[in-house]
């Protein structure tokens, strides 16, 4: 079945450190990816979005790109901020009568 | 405007209580979830309206009961809940129903609920 594998967290970096959060993913016929964005206490927020293969997804600085020979839509970020703290949820919708399939997520830590 | 509420935000009640949990959305979105999240999981899926008609229960406990009374309201009843049920209820919308067009959803804030 459809799946989506996220890397281990948490994940604690410094402030204006680089920042990837890696995600692979399992899917028959060809799955729109998202990463989502889960901050303490809140819901979660569509981060970006791409819908074919070799699409960029960006937003706030961070970015994702859709690599079909890989099966992989990696979060980047060039700078990270305190703010940027929060868990971060990879997923994908293929058609067919099935929703949105996530990962399990990723809790960041930024530190000053 | 991508926006979904939910109220309450926070909700306590006793095993033999009787609540309801309600969602709004105005974006015109023909889809609404109702999602269950554990501390520190994924949201696990509970139920799915597509054109305000249930099109899917995820073997939910009959203790939980959906409805959608029109196509911008989305309803959790509650009644017997156990302690193990307390978690984040979410609310979330897509424009269209899974697998069709669109398929990013919108989350709204969640309710917390304690089972005591």
């Amino acid at each position: 079945g459809d799946s989506v594998t996220q890397m281990e967290g948490p994940v604690t970096l410094s402030e204006e450190a680089f920042l990837t959060i890696n995600c692979t993913y399992t899917a028959t016929g060809y799955p729109s990816l998202f990463w989502y964005v889960q901050y303490p206490g809140e819901g979660l927020q569509l981060l970006l979005k791409a819908t074919k293969a070799d699409d960029k997804g960006s937003n706030k600085g961070f970015e994702a790109t859709y690599r079909k020979e890989t099966t992989s839509f990696h979060l980047e970020k060039g700078s990270v901020q305190v703010s940027d703290s929060a868990v971060y949820f990879c997923a994908l919708g293929v058609s067919g009568n099935t929703p949105l399939v996530f990962g399990k997520g990723t809790r960041l830590s930024v530190i000053a | 405007d991508t926006e979904v509420t939910q109220t309450p935000k926070h909700l306590v009640m006793g095993m033999t209580n009787k609540k309801s949990l309600k969602c709004e959305q105005h974006m015109g979105h023909r889809a609404m979830y109702w999602y269950k999240q554990k501390a520190k999981k994924p949201p696990e899926l509970m139920f799915v309206y597509s054109y305000e008609k249930l099109s899917i229960n995820e073997s939910v406990p009959s203790r939980f009961s959906p409805e959608c009374p029109n196509s911008s309201l989305l309803n959790l009843h509650l009644h017997a809940l156990q302690p193990e049920d307390s978690a984040l209820y979410l609310c979330a919308s897509s424009q269209d129903p899974p697998g069709q067009g669109a398929l990013e959803q919108y989350f709204g804030p969640g309710t917390r609920l304690t089972v005591t």
